[in-house]
């Protein structure tokens, strides 16, 4: 089983649209969780950290359930320039800092 | 200025050879990272260092050998280099636990 586990995609909406994402993480000792996003032959970027209590950053939003092992990403108002690769990452319980990436879910943002 | 920057971009080369690859990040950094993300796009970390000592290390072929110079580099050596070996090669720093910035990428194909 994947460390870090997503639906692949794509995800195709039109602009405007609500989409979500999810993940499932297999290690309970992981201790950080992160959302990144990576656009077409690019690197990734961090997009936002993810927390218990639920974050949100302008049209982005996250959820961790700890009990459950499950992150969540919701987009709000979709714009042509969220079409990217939406990568879930989660820091190992080494103490070494160590990422590890989920394969990412497709979103295709159309007019 | 460019916080990590990795050369080459491109790297096209013969099976058999030997190439290095350069990374560099100029935002004071303890930790640098190289990731390889395969034809399936998956991001797999391979080694980690930290204030130059060598501190993950996965289950990379010993073809490939790490050298941290100093805190601001990260280089990459890859010795007789076979068609699996096609990839896309980041390098990456991070100072707090899951913020990583990301070099352009480097795209090496063995033919």
């Amino acid at each position: 089983r994947k460390e870090v586990e997503q639906d692949p995609g794509p995800f195709n909406v039109p602009e405007g649209a609500t989409v979500a994402f999810n993940c499932t993480y297999s290690n309970s000792a992981s201790q950080s969780f992160f959302w990144y996003r990576q656009d077409c032959r690019k690197e990734p970027k961090l997009l936002m950290s993810v927390y218990s209590s639920g974050n949100e950053d302008g049209r982005f939003t996250a959820q961790l359930n700890r009990a459950s092992q499950y992150i969540s990403l919701l987009i709000r108002d979709s714009k042509l320039s969220d079409s990217a690769t939406y990568l879930c990452v989660v820091t190992s319980s080494g103490g070494y800092n160590k990422l590890i990436f989920g394969a990412g879910t497709r979103l295709a943002v159309h007019p | 200025d460019t916080a990590v920057s990795q050369t080459p971009k491109y790297l096209v080369t013969q099976m058999g050879n030997d190439k290095s690859i350069k990374c560099e990040q100029n935002l004071g950094h303890d930790t640098m990272y190289w990731y390889k993300q395969d034809s399936k796009k998956f991001l797999k970390i391979m080694f980690s260092y930290n204030n130059k000592e060598l501190i993950i290390n996965e289950t990379v072929p010993n073809r490939f050998s790490p050298k941290s110079p100093d805190k601001a580099h990260l280089n990459l050596h890859i010795n007789s280099l076979e068609l699996g070996d096609s990839a896309v090669y980041f390098c990456a720093s991070s100072q707090e636990s899951g913020r990583a910035f990301f070099g352009q990428g480097t795209r090496l194909t063995v033919v």
